[in-house]
């Protein structure tokens, strides 16, 4: 059981724009910055957006975070296929003394 | 450009002690403001933080694994470790290290990550 939930698995066509929601509570995403990761089939995590919404050099501005609350999402516009992958939220918690992520949303492009 | 690679063996005994090693190029792992972590990834399971370590040598783990964890670091090589005692086929894992932009913050960039596997 993850401390922040994320829905397990989120679908979209080519060129859709589809959400992936991560909520917490008032230690962890309604206190500190949230961070969103995509890890491609096979591969390592890469850092998709950092401090709720800022985008690391080379990510396309396709990608896009937001937090409200103890809430954060992560919206992708024009879906291509190589958007296929796990995407994973993440934030500090002040209560556990740690870094906690979301389970994992799978996000297929159909 | 800053690469981590972790090593170390693929195949650990239930009740020993898993070592690994992540070797950085790129960064010295002492430079001011680095922090150094390490993520594990059960297979077709989600991510766990299981610790990191400051560039001035303090630690801050994972409070579920920190009986059981140590990790440190070795500047004449620019790697830094980890070892988790006693364990058991739950931490069959891939094991990531990677770079931490605080302790509170971010992991970017990370090392391509290593199976362990806990058996007999």
């Amino acid at each position: 059981q993850s401390v922040l939930t994320q829905p397990p698995s989120a679908s979209g066509t080519p060129g859709q724009r589809v959400t992936i929601s991560c909520s917490g509570s008032s230690p962890n995403i309604g206190s500190n910055y949230v961070y969103w990761y995509q890890q491609l089939p096979g591969t390592a995590p890469k850092l998709l957006i950092y401090r709720n919404n800022q985008r690391p050099s080379g990510v396309p501005d396709r990608f896009s975070g937001s937090k409200s609350g103890t809430s954060a999402s992560l919206a992708i516009s024009g879906l291509r296929s190589e958007d296929e992958a796990d995407y994973y939220c993440a934030a500090w918690d002040d209560s556990l003394s740690g870094v906690v992520f979301g389970g994992g949303t799978k996000l297929t492009v159909l | 450009q800053l690469q981590l690679q972790e090593s170390g063996p693929g195949l650990v005994k239930p009740s020993e002690t898993l070592s690994l090693t992540c070797t950085v190029s790129g960064a010295s792992i002492r430079t001011t403001s680095h922090f150094w972590g390490w993520i594990r990834q059960p297979p077709g399971k989600g991510l766990e933080w299981i610790g990191t370590l400051s560039y001035t040598g303090i630690t801050h783990y994972n409070p579920s694994l920190k009986s059981r964890i140590a990790i440190s670091g070795d500047t004449s090589n620019n790697q830094f470790s980890l070892w988790l005692s006693s364990v058991t086929a739950a931490d069959t894992a891939v094991y990531y290290c990677a770079r931490h932009d605080s302790p509170r913050g971010y992991f970017d960039p990370w090392g391509q990550g290593t199976l362990v596997t806990v058996s007999s």
